[in-house]
């Protein structure tokens, strides 16, 4: 069974730091993974999305990187503004017997201090 | 171009009872997926519906059922409610499937009494 585990759990940074976010995964053989964000009260927002075959993914000031062999995922902010105050929560597709299932981590929330 | 809709937003049921809820993704996905979010547990998968076929299924007993109509439009089932059912339930729609980038809802808040 996939199991997903992000650290840290909370995190708090003066504006302007760069935040790192980890996630690792404990069983290689995926499909994709996914990083998302969740802001209080709300749905969630897709940032960004690594096929098994990638290494990394790109989007702004968001980069995120996949190491499948060592089961590891680190999603990097630059600069970090207040607005990227949020919950961010990776999961990963895995293959099943006989079909794919989502697994999820329990989440980063991160606060951006101004 | 309008989001992903969810109804009812609030919901409030008795232990026992059985509740629907509706998702009505972005014109033109084909694909709705739905998820469970409770504090203990965290976000879960339910299913994942694709032009009207169950795709892709998580861990969830025979309770949780869900279907899609022709016109994309999904529904979530939830029979005989138990308290711990009680959750935010988003869903999520997709072009090419819930391997690719979703758009989710804002979800419905669901209380079981």
């Amino acid at each position: 069974k996939q199991e997903v585990t992000q650290i840290p759990a909370a995190l708090s940074v003066p504006e302007g730091e760069n935040l790192v976010l980890n996630c690792s995964f404990t069983d290689s053989a995926i499909y994709n993974l996914q990083w998302f964000r969740q802001d209080p009260g709300k749905g969630l927002t897709s940032l960004l999305l690594i096929q098994s075959s990638q290494r990394e993914q790109t989007s702004g000031r968001l980069n995120a990187s996949l190491d499948k062999s060592s089961g590891r995922s680190t999603l990097y902010i630059a600069a970090s503004q207040p607005g990227d105050s949020a919950t961010y929560l990776c999961a990963v597709w895995s293959r099943t017997l006989n079909d794919y299932k989502l697994s999820f981590g329990a989440g980063t929330t991160v606060t951006v201090r101004a | 171009k309008a989001g992903v809709t969810q109804t009812p937003r609030y919901l409030i049921k008795t232990r026992g009872q059985q509740v629907t809820l509706s998702c009505s993704p972005i014109s033109g996905h084909r694909s709705v997926s739905w998820y469970q979010q409770t504090p203990g547990q965290g976000l879960q998968f339910l299913f994942e519906y694709f032009s009207e076929t169950q795709r892709n299924k998580g861990n969830f007993p025979g309770r949780f059922s869900g279907r899609q109509f022709s016109n994309s439009r999904s529904e979530m089932n939830v029979s005989t409610l138990e308290l711990g059912d009680s959750a935010l339930y988003l869903c999520a729609s997709s072009l090419a499937g819930a391997f690719y980038e979703q758009y989710f809802g804002p979800g419905t808040r669901l209380t079981v009494t």
